[in-house]
């Protein structure tokens, strides 16, 4: 089992409709949970990092966690087609190293 | 604010060569991290320094590869006898003290090895 799971997609979804994606991780020793966003041949920027379980919001983004599932998920309102980037969840193991998750490929439609 | 630069962005060689990539971290960023990506997956870890000292290396670094950080700022790795499965986008992340969380990243070097 990796230790971070997520599904590659592509998702498509229509301009303005709400996106949630979402990773399970396998280690519950993880306290820092991150979202970054990637596009097409740049390198990851990160959008926000949680600390533990609950939600941190920042503008259309709203990150969750739910430690007793290891669920992870990152809301996205509002939906832009400026949106339509690689969304990579990631945690950090005890030796301050990142994992990440594949990635889900996010389409936003005009 | 510069942030994470990474030079060049991309390589192309030929299959035994030899190729070295530079990173110049965020100023004040005493981590510094290189991960690899190939298409499709997230970035994996590599290795990192905590100023001049290389305090980790993933198993993925075989002995090909070697990275160094001589005066705890800019960071070069290096890739000897170059195979077509280290194609791939190398990337370069730094961090603050109190941050190792939020990992800044650069654009990263695409290596093509034909």
């Amino acid at each position: 089992q990796k230790e971070v799971e997520q599904d590659p997609g592509p998702l498509s979804v229509p301009e303005g409709a709400i996106v949630s994606l979402n990773c399970t991780y396998s280690n519950s020793a993880f306290q820092y949970f991150m979202w970054y966003r990637q596009y097409s041949r740049k390198g990851p920027e990160l959008l926000m990092y949680t600390y533990s379980s609950g939600n941190k919001e920042d503008g259309r983004f709203t990150a969750q966690v739910d430690k007793s599932s290891k669920y992870i998920s990152l809301f996205i309102r509002d939906s832009q087609p400026s949106d339509s980037a690689t969304y990579l969840c990631a945690t950090m193991n005890r030796d301050d190293k990142i994992i990440f998750g594949k990635g889900t490929r996010l389409h936003i439609l005009p | 604010d510069t942030g994470v630069s990474q030079d060049p962005r991309h390589k192309i060689t030929k299959r035994g060569q030899n190729v070295t990539f530079r990173c110049d971290p965020i100023s004040e960023h005493n981590r510094l991290y290189w991960y690899r990506q190939t298409l499709g997956q997230g970035p994996e870890f590599l290795t990192y320094f905590q100023n001049e000292a290389q305090l980790e290396k993933s198993r993925l670094l075989s002995d090909r590869f070697s990275a160094e950080r001589p005066k705890g700022s800019f960071s070069t790795l290096e890739i000897q006898r170059t195979e077509q499965g280290d194609s791939a986008m190398y990337l370069c992340a730094s961090s603050s003290p109190g941050g190792v969380y939020e990992q800044y990243f650069g654009p990263g070097t695409r290596l093509t090895v034909t």
